[in-house]
């Protein structure tokens, strides 16, 4: 079946870093979403993609639909302490297909 | 406000009970959909369904069923067959191409 692909499954930086995160499949998705998860919720989407090469910001993240379908990455500038929680990636092919997660990355901000 | 509401937040099952989890949304959206998360594993789905009165199994459906009587309300039996029921649980509806919206989960612990 479709999987997508984040690793590490951790990643620790400074207050202030930035950061990246990819997500790679072996498939084609139509659509990329990003999610953030903090400790006990659900989770909350950050940016949808839905056009090859698209480039998205909201806020201090950016995201971007890879060309070939198969992958995205999620940037995150100048981290604060409230970045902290697990990001995840989901790929959707069509209307009403269940959505695809990658197992997460849970980041870690030192102050 | 629209949204999915997860009843209740903490959930304690005794060894050989039947426990239900509530997920109603109020999004008017068609698919819904219950995800298991376990440290490490990401989100496993469980059961969905597209249409009321119809639902199809996930990858992880044995020891679970569901019901979609009404279009708002997709509850979640987690019975006495499923072995290793503690797990944080989470219910989503999807309005395509946007994405999922999460309830904010339910922690089950069996004691």
């Amino acid at each position: 079946g479709q999987q997508l692909n984040q690793s590490p499954q951790s990643m620790f930086i400074q207050e202030g870093e930035d950061v990246s995160m990819n997500c790679t499949s072996s498939s084609i998705f139509n659509t990329w979403l990003w999610y953030k998860q903090d400790p006990g919720e659900g989770p909350v989407l950050l940016i949808a993609l839905y056009k090859a090469g698209e480039l998205t910001s909201n806020g201090r993240l950016t995201a971007q639909f890879g060309i070939t379908r198969k992958d995205s990455f999620l940037n995150i500038s100048a981290s604060i302490p409230s970045d902290v929680g697990i990001y995840f990636c989901a790929g959707v092919t069509g209307a009403n297909s269940k959505l695809t997660f990658g197992k997460g990355i849970t980041l870690s901000v030192r102050p | 406000d629209g949204g999915i509401t997860q009843s209740p937040k903490y959930l304690f099952r005794k060894e050989g009970q039947n426990v239900t989890l509530s997920c109603e949304q109020n999004l008017n959206h068609d698919a819904m959909y219950w995800y298991r998360q376990d440290p490490g594993q990401g989100l496993r789905l469980i059961y969905y369904s597209q249409i009321v009165n119809d639902f199809q199994k996930g990858d992880i459906a044995e020891g679970y069923s569901v019901s979609r009587e009404k279009k708002e309300s997709f509850p979640l039996t987690v019975t006495s067959a499923q072995k290793n029921p503690t797990a944080f649980y989470l219910c989503a509806s999807l309005e395509y191409p946007y994405g999922y919206t999460f309830g904010s989960g339910t922690r089950l612990t069996v004691v």
